[in-house]
């Protein structure tokens, strides 16, 4: 069965970055695009960014472009997403997802806190 | 950037109900739509997408409908397992979530 296995919890200090992990199994890795999607407490889900798994093109949502870099290691199965210059504002759940064959999200992981404190 | 609004923002109702969410696009999303339902502490579930295509698993209580940019979520008669969070998502350019619709008990 398909799933989506993230990295754990992580507290960062302003201006630090936050480096999540998202492990995919249960289908061909090169096959999809994996997306990531935040939440903060409160709020409803927001896009960030994709990686095109079988060509590693990526694209994200412009008020991430600079600090937003996507990538993943084939031979893994999985997808990074590192978030640099963190601000109180990146403190969330961040998601990893999967684009499915219509291109709507079918399978998401766990998610991930990032909690940005002094 | 296309603006995706999502009503009502919470409603109350009881198990049995028939509930109707709509979500309005700024522009036609030629039925890149998707449906969402979220619990508390989980990650977003696929309910619909493509505007009116359920996803395997999902009781047939649920149905989606629309076209251009109107859609709307029907749960045609609410069990104790639907109260939730839901979420419609437009792909026809990027992606963009809607504001949410949180169903309660009444």
């Amino acid at each position: 069965q398909v799933q989506l296995v993230q990295s754990g919890a992580e507290v960062k200090k302003p201006g630090a970055s936050v480096t999540v992990s998202c492990k995919a199994s249960g289908y061909i890795f090169t096959d999809y695009t994996l997306h990531w999607v935040r939440q903060a407490p409160g709020q409803g889900p927001e896009w960030m960014a994709w990686i095109n798994a079988g060509n590693g093109y990526t694209k994200s949502l412009p008020k991430f472009e600079g600090r937003v870099t996507i990538t993943m290691d084939t031979s893994a199965t999985t997808a990074y997403m590192d978030l640099s210059s963190l601000t109180y504002q990146d403190t969330a759940v961040y998601y990893c997802a999967r684009e499915g064959y219509n291109s709507a999200h079918d399978y998401w992981g766990q998610g991930t806190l990032v909690t940005v404190s002094s | 950037d296309i603006q995706v609004t999502q009503s009502p923002s919470s409603l109350s109702a009881s198990v049995g109900d028939r509930v109707t969410i709509t979500c309005r696009a700024s522009q036609d999303l030629t039925r890149s739509l998707a449906w969402y339902q979220q619990k508390p502490g989980k990650a977003p579930k696929l309910l619909v997408s493509g505007a009116s295509d359920l996803e395997s698993g999902v009781p047939s209580r649920f149905s989606g409908s629309g076209s251009g940019t109107e859609y709307t979520l029907t749960i045609s008669s609410l069990q104790p397992e639907d109260f939730a969070t839901y979420y419609c998502q437009q792909y026809h350019y990027d992606w963009k979530f809607g504001q949410g619709t949180k169903v309660e008990i009444e």
